[in-house]
């Protein structure tokens, strides 16, 4: 049973542009949503996370939306570079526990 | 910054040999975590260790098993090997700074690619 849905599998954007990527989520436990970024040949590093207790966060061009009545939460990547191309996971874990539920991840490409 | 190694980036194996996946970390972190990721199937959660000699299950632990014997070590063992374990394996720590928030961040090996011939 997937508990993280995440979509689209993959997505190519021109420089500049603002790719989105969602996810959405059915256990209510959830609180506390992770964003991890890989690289070809590397491991997954964290890039921004959101609690549930706000809408949204920004870091640098990195937005997160979270949406907690739909259950859903978006990745926002504003005016896009070649350099941010890598595969995109969300995540979900619930107060309590160390482990992190993710999503199948996004491969991004951006085009110069 | 923290380290998380593992013993080698690629391996190639025969089909029902015995199998050893080393990660170590540097950070003294108590969690450690075992993951295979596969193209569109994401990041699934083999093991986890919350403490030297602790172990837990995840989502996919059929095939494997897990040896913590030094905080800083986690081991993944293949009993023997099959074809179906072919993929990309994934170790990462996390320090439990607070188990009440759960917002523990993972840091990640550069993964070991294992071929099962």
């Amino acid at each position: 049973q997937q508990q993280v849905k995440q979509s689209p599998q993959s997505l190519i954007v021109q420089k500049g542009g603002i790719p989105i990527i969602n996810c959405a989520y059915e256990n209510t436990a959830f609180d506390y949503f992770p964003w991890y970024q890989q690289f070809p040949g590397k491991g997954p590093a964290l890039l921004i996370a959101i609690r549930p207790d706000v809408s949204e966060k920004k870091e640098g061009r990195f937005t997160i939306s979270f949406n907690k009545s739909a259950k859903q939460f978006s990745l926002h990547i504003m005016d896009s570079q070649p350099g941010d191309s890598a595969t995109y996971f969300c995540a979900a874990s619930i107060r309590g526990y160390s482990t992190l539920t993710f999503g199948k991840g996004t491969m991004l490409l951006v085009s110069p | 910054d923290v380290k998380v190694t593992q013993s080698s980036r690629y391996l190639v194996k025969r089909t029902g040999e015995k199998v050893f996946l080393e990660c170590v970390q540097d950070m003294d972190h108590e969690n450690m975590f075992w993951y295979r990721q596969d193209p569109g199937l994401g990041l699934r959660l083999i093991y986890f260790s919350y403490d030297v000699k602790m172990k837990e299950k995840g989502d996919i632990p059929e095939g494997y098993s897990v040896s913590r014997e030094k905080k800083e070590r986690f081991s993944l063992i293949l009993e023997s090997a099959s074809t179906n374990q072919t993929s990309m394996y994934l170790c990462a720590s996390s320090f439990s700074r607070d188990r009440a928030t759960s917002t523990d961040t993972q840091y990640f090996g550069p993964g070991t690619r294992l071929t099962v011939l």
